[in-house]
């Protein structure tokens, strides 16, 4: 069945830092990914998606690249902020009546000033 | 804006005493899923609803119950609430076409 991975964290980075967390999948057929953003105490917030392979989802100076070959889903930014301090998660849905998403186990992020 | 709302925020309940969490949506979503989430876990999807077809996850205890009286409303009832049933509680939207999901605050339940 469908599954995501993400590197563990908690991951710790200075204030400007480049930031990458990792995400792979295992799927069948072309499934949408996603990035979604946890603050503390919070919901989660959909932070970008891609649909399709080649895809670039990008929103506020986050991006990653929907790479079918490596199966990934890599979240970078070039410059964190504290403000950036929170859980990310990575998931895979599918377009049906269901729509369940498959969350990956979610890292942490620490950015220290 | 459009948005789900989720209320209380924070819920306190006694072992065993039944509670119930709401949740309600303006972006006339036709699904609507409640999700249970521990500390640094991933959110657990309990079951969710396509309009009035209501489909539970075969590892949902029956402990927890649902109804959706209308499109805008979803409610999370827990029977008998144990310790084990503290966690933030979820509610998320997604229009049918769509594949994205729209989450609420959530509701942090505390079980004494």
């Amino acid at each position: 069945g469908d599954s995501v991975t993400q590197m563990e964290g908690p991951v710790t980075l200075s204030e400007e830092a480049f930031l990458t967390i990792n995400c792979t999948y295992t799927a069948t057929g072309y499934p949408s990914l996603f990035w979604y953003v946890q603050y503390p105490g919070e919901g989660l917030q959909l932070l970008l998606k891609a649909t399709k392979a080649d895809d670039k989802g990008s929103n506020k100076g986050f991006e990653a690249t929907y790479r079918k070959e490596t199966t990934s889903f890599h979240l970078e930014k070039g410059s964190v902020q504290v403000s950036d301090s929170a859980v990310y998660f990575c998931a895979l849905g599918r377009g049906s009546n269901t729509g369940k998403l498959i969350f990956g186990q979610g890292t942490t992020l620490q950015v220290k000033p | 804006d459009a948005m789900v709302i989720q209320n209380p925020r924070y819920q306190v309940t006694q072992f065993g005493k039944p509670v119930t969490l709401s949740c309600s949506q303006t972006l006339n979503h036709n699904v609507m899923y409640w999700y249970q989430q521990k500390s640094s876990q991933a959110p657990k999807l309990l079951f969710h609803y396509y309009d009035k077809d209501f489909n539970n996850e075969a590892d949902t205890p029956d402990n927890f119950q649902s109804r959706r009286p209308n499109t805008s409303f979803c409610f999370l009832d827990i029977r008998s609430p144990g310790l084990g049933d503290a966690a933030m509680y979820l509610c998320a939207t997604r229009r049918l076409a769509g594949e994205e999901q729209y989450f609420g605050p959530g509701t942090r339940l505390t079980v004494t």
